[in-house]
């Protein structure tokens, strides 16, 4: 079975800096790996996915997601942080016709 | 579209109270799931349906028992629950199967057991 991993349950980035979430995770083939926005008290949105192809992924609210096959990482990226993009971010792997999530990254983004 | 709507948003029951949460997709998906999200957890999968038929996650007790009227509709029938039963109820829905395409969710439904 896959696992997923999210090494850090916070990350505190300033305004307009670079930000990084991590995420590494396990299968025997080849995932499809996603990841995934919550604010609070409501659902999970979809942010991006990874299928095949370009190791980097554009998704929505400019983050975008490189994947590494050979460190097993998919880790997300956004080159300018806002506060708005404060909230807790899960990565998923997909494998085998099931789902795993990551324990989540609580990101805050500070004036 | 691309909402998953749920419905109620919040709900208080007693112990022994009878209960039903909805859910309602129109995207065409064929895969619809529930799940229970306790605070700052990822959510857990309860059950899955996928082309109408279900699949259960062992783990969840008795109490929790899901209903598939249609395929854009899913409903999850509440009876019995106890305290550690409250949490965020959350549906969604795939175009295919859950490991390789994306998840729409619903706002969810915050459940208190009283």
């Amino acid at each position: 079975a896959q696992s997923v991993a999210q090494p850090e349950d916070q990350v505190n980035v300033a305004e307009g800096n670079p930000l990084t979430v991590k995420c590494t995770y396990s299968v025997s083939g080849n995932p499809y790996l996603f990841w995934y926005v919550q604010y609070p008290n409501r659902g999970l949105q979809f942010l991006l996915k990874y299928i095949t192809g370009d190791n980097l992924v554009k998704g929505s609210y400019g983050f975008e997601a490189e994947f590494n096959k050979s460190q097993t990482s998919f880790h997300l990226k956004k080159p300018s942080a806002l506060v708005s993009d404060s909230a807790l971010y899960f990565c998923a792997v997909g494998y085998n016709n099931d789902m795993r999530f990551g324990a989540g990254t609580r990101l805050t983004v500070k004036p | 579209d691309t909402e998953v709507t749920q419905t109620p948003k919040h709900l208080v029951m007693g112990m022994t109270n009878k209960k039903s949460l909805k859910c309602e997709q129109h995207m065409g998906h064929r895969a619809m799931y529930w799940y229970k999200q306790k605070a700052k957890k990822p959510p857990e999968l309860m059950f899955v349906y996928s082309y109408e038929k279900l699949s259960i996650n062992e783990s969840v007790p008795s109490r929790f028992s899901p209903e598939c009227p249609n395929s854009s509709l899913l409903n999850l029938h509440l009876h019995a629950l106890q305290p550690e039963d409250s949490a965020l109820y959350l549906c969604a829905s795939s175009q295919g199967d859950r490991a390789s395409y994306e998840q729409y969710f619903g706002p969810g439904t915050r459940l208190t057991v009283t």
